[in-house]
């Protein structure tokens, strides 16, 4: 088990550009987290998902923001117009169960020039 | 009030000594407790949870809960540097909130040869 993965591992992008997150959880994991971390703050969550069906999302997000699980392994994050307040490290965690630890990965770091 | 509060440090120990990392948290409900470890531009990694009140050891970890006062605390035996990280408190809280998890600022964990 090579754990959960995510891809890119960097991403710089202009205002106003739109950028795609991929995240692979560890494979028997049937719920896939997002989260955003800036510096000097703990994560702070934005969606789940169990399988393909995304159960919450952060009223935090805004409308620019999507993601999606179509066949409930891979997800994607979305964000649309991009903002320089949207730099910030995303994360990706997958666990068994709903109360259950939650495993993280490398994290997507973006930097929204 | 803050849902998880941490003391933002820096704490600072000595090698070999005890290092004790606090956390409280508001919601009575909470049902589950992680602790993760965060090095300068990494990931979190889980390093302990517990679910039950009382303490639960994993080498030279120990996870100590008491939900009653509504505080869970993360002791590390013989501090190595290699030990100097953030430290992040977590917690799922269930109810409403199930699956996701609530994280504190962290503490800055500091281990001087």
């Amino acid at each position: 088990d090579t754990g959960v993965s995510q891809d890119p591992r960097h991403k710089i992008t202009k205002r106003g550009q739109n950028v795609t997150f991929r995240c692979d959880p560890i494979s028997e994991h049937n719920r896939l987290y997002w989260y955003r971390q800036t510096l000097g703050q703990g994560p702070e969550f934005l969606t789940y998902f169990q399988n393909e069906a995304q159960l919450e999302k952060s009223r935090l997000l805004s409308d620019r923001f999507s993601a999606e699980r179509p066949k409930g392994s891979f997800s994607t994050l979305e964000i649309q117009r991009t903002e320089q307040g949207d730099s910030a490290m995303y994360l990706c965690a997958s666990s068994l169960s709903g109360v259950g630890e939650q495993y993280f990965g490398p994290g997507t770091r973006l930097t929204v020039t | 009030q803050k849902e998880v509060e941490q003391n933002s440090g820096p704490l600072s120990v000595p090698e070999g000594a005890i290092a004790s990392l606090n956390c409280t948290y508001s919601d009575r409900g909470s049902q589950s407790f992680f602790w993760y470890r965060q090095y300068s531009g990494k990931s979190p990694e889980l390093i302990m949870f517990i679910y039950s009140n009382g303490d639960k050891e994993d080498g030279r970890f120990t996870a100590q809960l008491n939900k009653a006062s509504q505080y869970v605390s993360l002791l590390i035996r013989d501090s190595q540097p290699s030990d100097s990280a953030t430290y992040l408190c977590a917690l799922n809280a269930g109810g409403t909130s199930y699956g996701k998890l609530t994280f504190g600022q962290g503490t800055i964990l500091t281990v001087h040869p």
